[in-house]
């Protein structure tokens, strides 16, 4: 059975930091590429981010309002994916989804969620 | 970047209803289209892809159609499960949701 459980989320300064975890299970990560979106309160869905996995380079995407202040990486040994989230803005309030991209577009298994609060 | 966008924004039904939500991209995106269901304080869940193909699992009742820049998702027959928020989602050139598409109890 695919699991995704973020961890992480948390109450952080205007300007601040702050990393999230997702760890998997029940799948074979090293391979499987891996998407980060978000959702502010009461908001749509946003895609965050993409890293392909080891045959595929572990190539990086971005979405333009993240780029430059948000990094995403993985530790295969560990089945975990991150999400470093650097000089954070009140607009990054939102929980935080990862998920497995299956054939690299459908976004199939989705974590639960973890809220990052970004408040003075 | 292409735009995604939904009506209505708001949907009241009963049970038993049939349901039309239309989505609409500011290009074309050939049948890269996908259907996600919401509900409160869950994760999103992927009901149908390629604007058409249902999602292993995913009841008879939805359908998707369309192709270039309008689609639409279908239920047929609409159920006490359904009551949810639904998403469109492009996937030809990055990703863009739609603003979504909460379907109410009338």
């Amino acid at each position: 059975e695919v699991q995704l459980v973020e961890s992480g989320g948390g109450l952080v300064k205007p300007g601040g930091s702050l990393r999230l975890s997702c760890a998997a299970s029940g799948f074979t990560f090293s391979n499987t590429w891996m998407n980060w979106v978000r959702q502010a309160p009461g908001k749509g869905l946003e895609w965050v981010g993409r890293i392909k996995g080891k045959t595929d380079g572990e190539t990086i995407d971005y979405a333009e309002p993240v780029k430059g202040r948000f990094t995403i990486s993985r530790d295969d040994s560990k089945t975990t994916l991150y999400l470093q989230m650097n000089s954070l803005e009140t607009e990054d309030t939102a929980v935080y989804y990862c998920t497995t991209v299956r054939w690299t577009t459908l976004f199939d298994y989705w974590g639960q969620g973890a809220l990052v609060t970004v408040s003075s | 970047d292409i735009q995604m966008t939904q009506s209505p924004s708001t949907l009241s039904a009963s049970v038993g209803d049939r349901v039309t939500i239309t989505c609409r991209a500011s290009q074309s995106i050939n049948s890269w289209l996908a259907w996600y269901q919401q509900k409160p304080g869950k994760a999103p869940k992927l009901l149908i892809y390629k604007a058409s193909t249902l999602e292993s699992g995913v009841p008879s009742r939805f359908s998707g159609s369309g192709a270039g820049t309008e689609f639409t998702l279908t239920i047929s027959s609409l159920q006490p499960d359904d009551f949810a928020t639904y998403y469109c989602q492009q996937y030809t050139n990055y990703f863009n949701f739609g603003p979504g598409t909460k379907v109410e109890m009338k």
